[in-house]
């Protein structure tokens, strides 16, 4: 089993439409969680960065955490064509990956909004 | 303020040549992070550096190694190349290591 899984997609959902990304994990030892957007041949972006369970809302995207169930979920409201991108959760159980720099990503989900 | 930058774009080898790869972070960083992304995978960690010591080293073969400059740029080298390197390979910096990590936009590597 990985250590982190994502349904890689594709997601194709119409202009306004409410998104919802997930990640399921293994390591009960993750504390810290992230998601990245990534256009096509660009690097990868911060989007939420979250700590243990809980909600973080900024702007139309909300991220969730789930320690009990090992589940993380990112959800776009009113989306945009300009939100088609892939998708990447990240996890750590240090603060960005700690000292050692180690972030293990899940696989990416490709999302297309279509106008 | 310019991102990370990284060096070249692209590049296409043969099997069993060396390959450099070069990375300039954000100024005032002082950690840069190497990661391996294989198409339709998230990226996987080779190596962090932080003041030109490794600090991190991912489950990579000896035949990638990396280095940190007194200005706190970084090369990565991958010898014997496999067609298995090929693959865009993604520069992070971060302050210290330890928090929001910015990634430059990758140098993709064909193998042949």
């Amino acid at each position: 089993q990985k250590e982190v899984e994502q349904d890689p997609g594709p997601l194709s959902v119409p202009e306004g439409a409410i998104v919802s990304l997930n990640c399921t994990y293994s390591n009960s030892a993750f504390q810290y969680f992230m998601w990245y957007r990534q256009y096509s041949r660009k690097g990868p972006e911060l989007l939420m960065y979250t700590y243990s369970s809980g909600n973080k809302e900024d702007g139309r995207f909300t991220a969730q955490v789930d320690k009990s169930s090992k589940y993380i979920s990112l959800f776009i409201r009113d989306s945009q064509p300009s939100d088609s991108a892939t998708y990447l959760c990240a996890m750590s159980a240090l603060s960005y990956g700690g000292s050692q720099g180690n972030l293990i990503f899940g696989k990416g989900t490709k999302l297309s909004v279509k106008p | 303020d310019a991102g990370v930058t990284q060096s070249p774009t692209h590049l296409i080898k043969t099997r069993g040549q060396q390959v450099t790869l070069r990375c300039s972070p954000i100024s005032g960083h002082k950690s840069v992070s190497w990661y391996q992304q294989v198409l339709g995978q998230g990226p996987q960690f080779i190596f962090q550096y932080y003041e030109k010591e490794e600090r991190g080293r991912g489950n990579f073969p000896d035949r990638f190694s990396a280095r940190q400059f007194p200005n706190y740029s970084s090369e990565l080298n991958v010898n014997a190349l496999l067609l298995g390197d090929s693959a865009l390979y993604l520069c992070a910096s971060s302050f210290s290591g330890e928090e929001t990590q910015y990634f430059g936009p990758g140098t993709r590597l064909l193998v042949l």
